[in-house]
């Protein structure tokens, strides 16, 4: 059975630096891949989504990820982080064979706090 | 373009009540998904539902929940006789077609006493 694991559920930065969110994933078939945000009392919004074009995808607010399938891995960057990027991220993984990419299935999801 | 609207933003229900969620989809989508949210884990796929037909119940409890998508008016999501384990965010979310771009809603809080 597919599933995702985000490592860390709690993640704090600073206004300026780094941002890495990590996903792992496990899956038979080559999956389709997403990123999504949740910002505090709404719903979720498509950050970026991996289907098995590039391997290096860029989203929207300046994330972009990176498909490693030697990893299992679609980790979550941006180059520098700003206040207004603290949310709650999840990473998602599609139903076997891409069949259909609104039956995704969740990560447990990452706070990410930016200090100023 | 309103967005996926859900509604109640709250619920609030006794024991053994029922509750009953809304969700509007965006103009244009006939595709209708329901994930729930409990507390300090992801989201999980409930059901997915086109106009008039249920496609995949594969996530949905087996008693107590239904769900409906009629030709006119919301999707329903329903849970009959709450228990205080169905706590949790309900979010439905739509799209124009199978693999489209999925819009979700802002959820339902469901919150059992």
């Amino acid at each position: 059975a597919q599933s995702v694991t985000q490592l860390g559920s709690h993640v704090s930065v600073s206004e300026g630096a780094l941002v890495l969110l990590r996903c792992n994933y496990s899956s038979s078939v080559p999956p389709y891949l997403f990123w999504y945000v949740q910002y505090p009392n709404q719903g979720l919004q498509l950050l970026l989504k991996y289907t098995s074009a590039a391997t290096l995808v860029k989203g929207i607010n300046g994330f972009e990820a990176e498909f490693k399938k030697s990893e299992t891995s679609f980790h979550l960057t941006k180059p520098s982080a700003h206040m207004s990027d603290a949310a709650e991220y999840f990473c998602a993984v599609s139903d076997p064979g891409g069949s259909n990419t609104g039956k995704l299935i969740f990560g447990q999801g990452t706070t990410l706090q930016v200090k100023p | 373009n309103a967005g996926v609207m859900q509604n109640p933003r709250h619920l609030v229900r006794r024991r053994g009540q029922e509750a009953r969620l809304r969700c509007s989809p965006m103009k244009g989508h006939s595709h209708v998904y329901w994930y729930r949210q409990l507390p300090e884990e992801g989201l999980k796929f409930m059901v997915y539902l086109q106009k008039e037909n249920i496609i995949d119940e594969s996530g949905m409890p087996k008693e107590r929940f239904s769900a409906e998508f009629p030709k006119e008016g919301p999707s329903i999501l329903r849970i009959q006789q709450v228990v205080r384990g169905d706590s949790a965010a309900y979010f439905c979310a739509s799209s124009r077609g199978v693999n489209e771009k999925l819009f979700f809603g802002s959820g339902t809080q469901l919150s059992v006493l």
